[in-house]
């Protein structure tokens, strides 16, 4: 069966910081991958999506970056964390027929 | 661009009223897919239906019933004789069909089950 993982769960780090999440998916291949970022008492925002090893896109320009160094591996980076990059992220990965995203427990991320 | 507004922020009921959600969208795709999400306190996404634009038929799973009208964007989300257990943020939320897929939410609302 297709599970995700996702870590860690929480996070508290310093402004200035750097920051790795990563995301990885088990029982597939060539999954679409998603990061998703939720502020608080907000709704969720797209940051980046993938469609392929190596192959990233941005939603939306900001302090972070991603990468897919593996079929199944996405990871979220920052090289300086700022205090607004504070939210909930949570992984996600669809298969060719888009049955449903399926989403990680997600990381709740606190900059202080 | 796709756009996805569910116009209820909040909503408190007393248990074992019916509740609705609504959820309206915008999108140019001809062919597309409709979601809606629970989000319990702990934040995981809970997964609750999918709903293909060729497919107006109205679905029932238990208490939970979609009304998807194609005339008039809206993909409406009810719970009949609400249980305290169903206290969470609701998502809807759009995709397209082919290529990356992205999901569109909307802002989300936060249900409240009073018992």
């Amino acid at each position: 069966s297709q599970t995700i993982h996702q870590w860690p769960a929480t996070l508290v780090q310093p402004v200035g910081s750097p920051l790795s999440l990563e995301c990885t998916v088990e029982g597939t291949s060539n999954p679409n991958l998603y990061w998703y970022r939720q502020a608080a008492g907000r709704g969720l925002q797209l940051l980046f999506y993938s469609v392929g090893i190596g192959q990233i896109s941005s939603e939306v320009p900001q302090n972070l970056s991603a990468s897919r160094p593996q079929d199944r591996q996405f990871i979220l980076s920052s090289k300086k964390l700022l205090l607004s990059d504070s939210g909930f992220y949570l992984c996600a990965w669809t298969g060719t027929s888009n049955y449903g995203y399926t989403f990680g427990s997600g990381t709740r991320l606190t900059v202080v | 661009a796709q756009k996805v507004t569910q116009a209820q922020t909040e909503i408190s009921v007393v248990e074992k009223e019916d509740v609705t959600l609504d959820c309206v969208y915008e999108t140019r795709d001809t062919t597309y897919y409709l979601f809606w999400y629970k989000q319990p306190p702990s934040g995981e996404l809970v997964f609750l239906i999918r709903r293909n634009s060729f497919d107006e038929q109205n679905e029932i799973s238990g208490r939970y019933s979609w009304n998807f009208q194609k005339s008039t964007s809206s993909f409406n989300f009810t719970i009949t004789a609400s249980q305290v257990v169903d206290s969470a943020v609701y998502f809807c939320a759009l995709s397209g069909v082919w290529g990356a897929q992205k999901l569109v939410f909307g802002q989300g609302t936060r249900l409240t089950i009073n018992p």
